[in-house]
């Protein structure tokens, strides 16, 4: 069985650019999450979709981030515009109840 | 609303030592307490949970947890390292019965394990 998937590792972007990032949960998986990690800072909870539906947004920062979850099926999170204190580790979960399935990570870099 | 407290940010330990990663959260409701464990360049991978019964929880790799109401612990026990335990490890909570699971995580604990 594969496991969540995210896309792409590793990102450099330039402030004021826009940046997409995808993630590909366990087939059957209905909950998908997102997560951030800010340098030397803990992992902090963005939102919750169940299904194609969000559940949670309460983690989302601003609405520069926006998080789709086409068909139920794979999700993006788009930052537009990018700034520097966005840059950090991005982790996608999925689940089908409390244990949840953590992807590698994007690292985001905005510079 | 809950909290997690990992009050080492780092931890040296010799090889074939034993080692305690220490973990206490606050919750005005039941929780379900997670330990994950990040290797360099790799997704977290769940070492072991506790979701109710046996407060005593085993997980992979020989690592072992207990539940203490009391004192709002979780403490994550190996009775002897290895080299391959070198990684960052993650104590998370989640509000149980809530229905989104969410996860409260601590700021991580990064094990260096010496030869």
């Amino acid at each position: 069985e594969a496991g969540v998937t995210q896309f792409p590792s590793h990102s450099v972007i330039e402030k004021g650019q826009t940046v997409t990032l995808r993630c590909d949960p366990i087939s059957g998986h209905d909950n998908l999450y997102w997560y951030r990690r800010v340098m030397g800072k803990e992992i902090k909870f963005l939102l919750h979709f169940v299904k194609e539906s969000k559940q949670d947004e309460s983690g989302m920062p601003n609405n520069r981030f926006l998080a789709e979850r086409t068909g139920g099926t794979y999700s993006t999170l788009k930052v537009q515009p990018a700034e520097l204190e966005d840059s950090g580790v991005y982790f996608c979960a999925s689940s089908h109840n409390y244990e949840q399935y953590f992807g590698p990570g994007t690292r985001l870099t905005v510079t | 609303a809950q909290s997690v407290t990992q009050l080492d940010s780092q931890v040296p330990v010799f090889e074939e030592a034993p080692v305690e990663l220490r973990c206490n959260y606050s919750s005005s409701v039941s929780v379900y307490l997670f330990w994950y464990v990040q290797y360099p360049n790799q997704g977290l991978q769940l070492l072991l949970k506790y979701l109710s019964g046996s407060t005593l929880v085993k997980g992979i790799n020989g690592f072992e947890a207990e539940f203490n109401k009391s004192q709002t612990s979780f403490h994550l026990r190996k009775p002897s390292v290895h080299i391959s335990d070198t990684a960052e490890y993650f104590c998370a909570v989640s509000a149980a019965g809530s229905g989104t699971y969410k996860y409260i995580f601590g700021t991580g604990t990064r094990l260096k394990v010496l030869a």
